[in-house]
């Protein structure tokens, strides 16, 4: 399976700044997506980062607070942005499950604090 | 899309097998059920998935009922690193093509 690495692995910031995430992968990949977990929660999707396009954002989520690049088939982006106390999460990326018999694969995730 | 229920928490003895249910009535003819494993500080865990017939791999065995419509992991011979919470997911099709949906899981707790 792809190798999936996440940086920052955790960061602390302060509120009304913007932070970027970043999702690499060791193979070009069709799919990549964004997921939040929310303390205690499970995950929630927030986008499918489509290359050569705009990212597709689930309800609840939009572009403005959580703009997505996806330069090419081994990266992608997210900028959590004009952070508050409720952005705490962990930022998780996916990539694959190019068709129903495939597999998604996850990083390790960002975890993320707001003071 | 197809939604899942679990359990919200088992537990199990070390060495014991682990056999965690999960119903999914909804589930279309073309649909896969996936597992999914997350262990505390880190990111969900493939760990198999299947269509119709049971299927075995290094981690574990999954047993689909005829009718599609509930399943069950089986980790053969669990240890205390099995504690985790395990997620069955319906991979959807169409326009949610991709898009997994996270319920709350299991929370398998493995002791001595």
């Amino acid at each position: 399976s792809a190798v999936i690495s996440q940086k920052p692995s955790r960061d602390i910031c302060q509120r009304g700044t913007s932070l970027t995430i970043q999702c690499q992968v060791d193979s070009q990949v069709t799919m990549m997506f964004w997921y939040r977990q929310q303390p205690g929660q499970s995950l929630t999707l927030i986008a499918t980062a489509n290359q050569g396009s705009e990212a597709t954002y689930e309800s609840g989520f939009v572009i403005d607070k959580f703009p997505i690049s996806r330069p090419n088939l081994t990266f992608s982006t997210l900028t959590v942005s004009n952070m508050s106390p409720e952005d705490s999460s962990i930022y998780l990326c996916s990539v694959g499950g190019g068709t129903l018999d495939q597999p998604q694969h996850f990083g390790d995730g960002t975890r993320l604090s707001i003071l | 899309d197809a939604k899942t229920t679990q359990p919200t928490s088992m537990d199990c003895a070390e060495g014991r097998a682990a056999n965690l249910p999960c119903n999914h009535s909804t589930i279309s003819g073309n649909e896969y059920v996936y597992w999914y494993r997350q262990i505390h500080s880190q990111g969900p865990q493939y760990i198999i998935h299947g269509l119709k017939n049971n299927e075995t791999n290094e981690m574990a065995s999954l047993i689909i009922t005829e009718d599609r419509k509930s399943s069950t992991l089986i980790l053969p011979h669990a240890t205390l690193r099995d504690t985790a919470v395990y997620y069955c997911i319906v991979s959807p099709g169409g326009t949610s093509y991709g898009k997994l949906t996270f319920g709350q899981g299991t929370i398998l707790t493995v002791h001595p």
